[in-house]
């Protein structure tokens, strides 16, 4: 079983739109939780990190379920700009916090 | 600018030779340095941990001869793919976590790599 599972899409959207990515992790042990966006050909960039209680930048939401195993994020008012893949990450545990696990990310075109 | 930098970005090698990515941390000591591989349309993998001044811890399934890292100082990491296959043709990237802690971690520009 893959440390992170996330939703395949793609998702296609227009301009204004709401959109909610999906993603599970299989170790319990993980400690952190983070969005990335990578671009075509580009290495990953931090969206946002993820919180127990939930937490908003802007018009990305994520939210963060424990007990689940579960995590998500939302983008509100889609944007040109917001196109790209998104990608699920979670630490591998332990005391390496550095050690992440990408799901296989989920790509999103917001078209005009 | 830049955390972290990789170098080469690009890199075109016959098949059977090897060749050498470099990863520094600019401005900052990474004791730990990490690095991942990506085929297209596929998500980043781990490869392996680079331990400053100790051997790589390596992912299941990821051959430690085949993939040598060296961390010789604390700005510097190296992965050397040895004898490469157009197989391990793949988008190879590192990142590194300052101190301040785990929300602080930047990648490379990562290096794309054929092997004809």
């Amino acid at each position: 079983r893959k440390e992170v599972e996330q939703d395949p899409g793609p998702f296609n959207v227009p301009e204004g739109a709401t959109v909610a990515f999906n993603c599970t992790y299989s170790n319990s042990a993980s400690q952190s939780f983070f969005w990335y966006r990578q671009d075509c050909r580009k290495e990953p960039k931090l969206l946002m990190s993820v919180y127990s209680s939930g937490n908003e930048d802007g018009r990305f939401t994520a939210q963060l379920n424990r007990a689940s195993q579960y995590i998500s994020l939302l983008i509100r008012d889609s944007k040109l700009s917001d196109s790209a893949t998104y990608l699920c990450v979670v630490n591998g545990g332990g005391s390496t916090l550095g050690r992440l696990y990408f799901g296989r990310g989920t790509q999103l075109t917001v078209w005009p | 600018g830049a955390v972290v930098s990789q170098h080469p970005s690009w890199v075109i090698c016959k098949s059977g030779t090897s060749v050498k990515i470099e990863c520094r941390s600019l401005d900052f000591q990474a004791t730990t340095m990490f690095w991942y591989r990506q085929f297209p349309k596929q998500s980043l993998m781990l490869m392996a941990t680079s331990n400053e001044g100790s051997k790589a811890t390596y992912e299941q399934g990821v051959e430690k001869d085949k993939f040598l890292i060296n961390h010789a100082s604390l700005t510097l990491s190296t992965l050397t793919v040895t004898s490469a296959h157009p197989e391990d043709s793949s988008f190879y990237i590192c990142s590194a976590q300052l101190p301040q802690g785990v929300n602080t971690i930047y990648f490379g520009e990562g290096s794309w790599l054929t092997v004809v």
